[in-house]
């Protein structure tokens, strides 16, 4: 069973540019999830999608974040524009049952403002 | 006040010895504790899940729970080279039972 898939792993970007994460979760799984992690605190939820349906967007640092699961399959997870203060690790996770046990977590995208 | 609050580290100690991993949370209802482990670079990995007060045994590794005391702990028996990681705790809320609220982590760092 492939895991929960997150590219790019790596991406530097100047303040203003825009960045489109993406997240693809394991095949079946109805929940998908994305925290981030910035300067080196804890790691923080940002939503929550139930398919295709955000269930809770209430981490959401502003509106210049923006994510989406069209077909309620991936998900992206764009930055327009980006500010220093965004970088971080992204990471994305997904789960059959709705709680938190049995979450399966990406690799992350480190992202970098300069 | 941080809802979760693990000291940073690092945790040293020698191959073979026990680990103690603590942490601690707010008075907020919490539901459900989890331990993770996170090599740098990588994937958190749930490692241990712990639902009810007392001690939940799997392999090496012991998950502790005082809900009297908001306290949650992990032990790591015979510790490993390997085991060296970041290890994250998290909790549920009841209210929101779908979202981790995470500890900032503890480093250990076994050396052989």
């Amino acid at each position: 069973e492939a895991g929960v898939t997150q590219f790019p792993s790596h991406s530097v970007i100047e303040k203003g540019q825009t960045v489109t994460l993406r997240c693809d979760p394991i095949s079946g799984h109805d929940n998908l999830y994305w925290y981030r992690r910035v300067m080196g605190k804890e790691i923080k939820f940002l939503l929550h999608f139930v398919k295709e349906s955000k269930q809770d967007e209430s981490g959401m640092p502003n509106n210049r974040f923006l994510a989406e699961r069209t077909g309620g399959t991936y998900s992206t997870l764009k930055v327009q524009p980006a500010e220093l203060e965004d970088s971080g690790v992204y990471f994305c996770a997904s789960s059959q049952e709705w709680g938190g046990n049995g979450y399966t977590f990406g690799s992350g995208t480190r992202l970098t403002v300069v | 006040q941080k809802e979760v609050e693990q000291n940073s580290g690092p945790l040293s100690v020698p191959e073979g010895a026990i680990a103690s991993l603590n942490c601690t949370y707010s008075d907020r209802v919490s539901q459900s504790f989890f331990w993770y482990r996170q090599y740098s670079g990588k994937s958190p990995e749930l490692i241990m899940s712990i639902y009810s007060n007392g001690d939940k045994e799997d392999g090496r590794f012991t998950a502790q729970l005082n809900k009297a005391s908001q306290y949650v702990s992990l032990l790591i028996r015979d510790s490993q080279p390997s085991d060296s990681a970041t290890y994250l705790c998290a909790v549920n809320l009841l209210d929101s039972s779908y979202k981790l609220i995470f500890g900032s982590g503890t480093r250990l760092l076994v050396r052989p």
